[in-house]
């Protein structure tokens, strides 16, 4: 057990709609980021926060968006849902702002079937 | 060009064999990151090992060590005596700083290992 949860565990849902995936970091870590894994584009990192700031984009859709809150939760809301963002959503978290040797730490993800 | 490149999609080992994944990766940087995470069929991302790109070290975890050869931009992970267990989805990434606030991590596209009792 990493110590990172997220909820829920599974999501299905249907196109057009909006959802939102939760995220509680391990406790001490102020960073969170969010992945997301699916069978064409692999696993690929979409944005990082560090204590409520965001600090890097990665190749997250307009269509998403994503918030770390005070108590360093973080929630990723994704809109307007296609078939193609069927994924596995991983968050993970770390102590600082820049993971050097530490490691990053991910929680067991979301999965979200679009239909 | 591709930030990380495994091009082993998949491999097999037999059991209490040491077995090398590859992997190469693109970066102007100085200064970088490399990881290897094990994706087990459950699905959860689980840390190997990590090297900097100052380490003049090559980064050992107990049955994993990171061949880094920075020249050649390549970090190898070489497991050691494998065991069924390790029998999983391997994952290179590398992770590139931004503007000194964040990360930006790249994933390789995963190498398939079998472990052959």
């Amino acid at each position: 057990d990493s110590g990172v949860t997220q909820t829920p565990k599974h999501l299905i849902t249907a196109t057009g709609q909006r959802v939102t995936l939760r995220c509680s970091p391990r406790s001490g870590d102020l960073s969170v980021y969010w992945y997301q894994q699916s069978l064409d584009q692999g696993l690929q990192f979409l944005i990082q926060y560090y204590n409520g700031e965001e600090r890097a984009k990665g190749n997250i859709l307009e269509r998403f968006s994503a918030q770390q809150f005070p108590d360093l939760h973080s929630e990723l809301n994704l809109s307007s849902l296609e078939l193609g963002d069927s994924a596995l959503y991983f968050c993970a978290s770390s102590v600082g702002a820049r993971v050097g040797h530490n490691e990053q730490f991910f929680g067991p993800g979301t999965r979200l079937t679009v239909l | 060009a591709q930030k990380i490149t495994q091009t082993q999609p998949g491999m097999f080992v037999q059991e209490k064999e040491a077995v090398t994944l590859d992997c190469t990766y693109d970066t102007s940087d100085q200064s970088y990151g490399l990881f290897w995470y094990k994706q087990p069929s459950s699905g959860e991302m689980i840390f190997l090992i990590y090297q900097g790109s100052y380490d003049e070290q090559n980064a050992t975890e107990g049955r994993y060590s990171l061949n880094f050869q920075k020249a050649r931009k390549s970090a190898n992970l070489v497991i050691s005596a494998s065991q069924l267990g390790d029998s999983a989805m391997y994952f290179c990434a590398m992770r590139e700083l931004i503007s000194n606030t964040g990360n930006q991590f790249y994933f390789g596209t995963g190498t398939s290992l079998t472990v052959i009792p």
